[in-house]
C-alpha cells in the first residue's frame, strides 16, 4: 500500500527565509511524484510532476527534486503570496493519486 | 489544462437527506475521480467515476452512500446520501486529460446539521 509522510506539518518563516519541505514515500512502482498548492477553500494547484530519481523541476521560486525515497520542495526567498498548504502525492497505477497530509506554510513579511 | 466547474460551492444540509454536487469539464478528459477532504485532513479517493458504467471505489466508500454518475466524457455526479454530520467535508473533483495532468476543480463544501 502506498504510504506518503510529509513534514513538517506546519512551518513558518520570514520573508526571504530559504527553506525546504520533505514528502517521503513508499510505493511499489512509482508512476509519478506531484506537488500541489493549496489555498484556503479551493481546490489543489498543480506545481509539478517527477517521474524518476534525479529529476529536478523549478518554477519561480520553487523548485522540485526526487530521489527513490523522498522529494524535497525548496523554497527560495519566500514571499507571503507563498503561504499555503504544500500537498505531496505518489501514484503507482498511472491515475489515482495517494496524497499525504500537507505542510501548511506561513511567511510573514 | 482543463477548466473544471464544480456545483454547488458550499451548502449546508440537515441530517438524513441528500446532496448531489456536479463537475462539469471544458473537454474531454480520460478519468474522472471524486476526493473527500475533511476537516484538517488530506485528500481521500473516494471513486473512479467510468463513463457508461458502474464507478470504482475505494475501501470504506459504497455506492448506496456515494452514488456516481458518468453519462459523458465532460461531466460526472456525486450524491452523498443520507448525510450525517460525519460527512461533512471538502468534495472534490479531479481529471486527468491525454495532453494534462491532474487538475482539481474548487471543490463543494459540505456542512450537514
Amino acid at each position: 500500500e502506498d504510504q506518503v509522510t510529509q513534514s513538517p506539518e506546519a512551518l513558518r518563516l520570514q520573508e526571504g527565509e530559504s527553506s525546504s519541505l520533505n514528502c517521503s514515500y513508499t510505493v511499489s512502482g512509482l508512476r509519478g511524484l506531484f506537488w500541489y498548492r493549496q489555498d484556503p477553500g479551493k481546490g489543489p494547484e498543480f506545481l509539478f510532476t517527477l517521474y524518476s530519481a534525479g529529476e529536478e523541476k523549478e518554477k519561480e521560486r520553487l523548485k522540485a527534486t526526487l530521489t527513490k525515497k523522498e522529494s524535497f520542495l525548496h523554497i527560495t526567498a519566500p514571499k507571503p503570496e507563498d503561504s499555503a498548504t504544500y500537498l505531496c502525492a505518489v501514484t503507482h497505477s498511472g491515475y489515482a493519486l495517494n496524497f499525504g497530509k500537507g505542510t501548511s506554510l506561513l511567511v510573514t513579511p | 489544462s482543463a477548466v473544471i466547474s464544480q456545483k454547488p460551492s458550499r451548502d449546508i444540509c440537515q441530517r438524513g437527506t441528500s446532496l448531489t454536487i456536479q463537475c462539469q469539464v471544458d473537454s474531454q478528459v480520460t478519468m474522472m475521480f471524486w476526493y473527500r477532504q475533511q476537516p484538517g485532513q488530506s485528500l481521500t479517493l473516494i471513486a473512479t467515476a467510468n463513463q457508461g458504467s458502474e464507478a470504482t471505489y475505494e475501501s470504506g466508500f459504497v455506492i448506496d452512500k456515494f452514488p456516481i454518475s458518468r453519462p459523458n466524457l465532460t461531466f460526472s455526479t456525486l450524491t452523498v446520501s443520507n448525510m450525517s454530520p460525519e460527512d461533512s467535508s471538502i468534495y472534490l473533483c479531479s481529471v486527468v486529460g491525454q495532453t494534462y495532468g491532474y487538475t482539481f476543480g474548487s471543490g463543494t463544501r459540505l456542512t450537514v446539521v
